[in-house]
């Protein structure tokens, strides 16, 4: 079965302007994740979103956003971009995924990732 | 403080040896993660374990619930399995910061 695809594979956008990423998960699903990985600050979760709804959130600026839809492929968006949004952008989908202590609990699949450029 | 400990941080090896990589946590888990991550930035997941004693091939990942301490081995060691390792441990998947392994032929 087809894995997590995440779109697109590589973008570069400006300082000021904003940057709409997307995660189609594995089918049957229900569970997308999103994390941003820097040299830095390494792998930080971003948020997680179960039936469309967000379930968990990291310690992000409200900058950083996203969504679930229906079919359960899950949209991030960046808006303002700075310089340091620069990064490695994963989202890992799950079965059930996190919530209520829930998380952890199913594997993880995750995608090749969107690698951000922000100049 | 880190919420998850990883070490060593860079390993060399040569084709064929044992290896350890060893993750200390502090959050409360319901399962602790191993990915392997290789150039290019792909994640695979190698294994979810809670308890015990998980074997995957050339590959066996460890746990101690109460000491808060996994490891993860690798038997006979190839260049293939040249890639970095990160263990993540938490409800909100708190991420070691990688151990970069190079095996040498």
């Amino acid at each position: 079965k087809a894995g997590v695809t995440q779109t697109p594979r590589y973008l570069i956008k400006t300082r000021g302007q904003q940057v709409t990423l997307s995660c189609s998960p594995i089918s049957g699903h229900r569970s997308v994740s999103w994390y941003q990985q820097t040299p830095g600050q390494g792998l930080q979760f971003l948020f997680e979103y179960f039936s469309e709804t967000q379930r968990n959130k990291g310690n992000f600026p409200g900058r950083f956003s996203g969504r679930q839809f229906s079919n359960s492929r899950s949209e991030m968006n960046v808006s303002t971009l700075e310089l340091g949004d620069s990064a490695l952008y994963l989202c890992a989908s799950s079965l059930v995924g996190g919530g209520r202590g829930k998380m952890g609990r199913t594997e993880a699949f995750f995608g090749q990732g969107t690698r951000l450029t922000v100049v | 403080k880190n919420e998850v400990e990883q070490s060593p941080q860079n390993l060399t090896a040569q084709e064929g040896e044992f290896i350890t990589i060893n993750c200390s946590y502090s959050v409360g888990i319901s399962a602790l993660h191993w990915l392997q991550q290789h150039p290019g930035g792909g994640i695979v997941s190698l294994f979810m374990l809670s308890s015990g004693k998980k074997k995957h091939g050339r590959l066996i990942a460890t746990i101690n619930i109460q000491e808060k301490h996994s490891s993860l081995h690798i038997t006979a060691s190839h260049p293939r399995d040249s890639a970095v390792y990160i263990c993540a441990a938490g409800n909100q998947f708190y991420f070691g910061t990688g151990t970069s392994l190079t095996v040498i032929p």
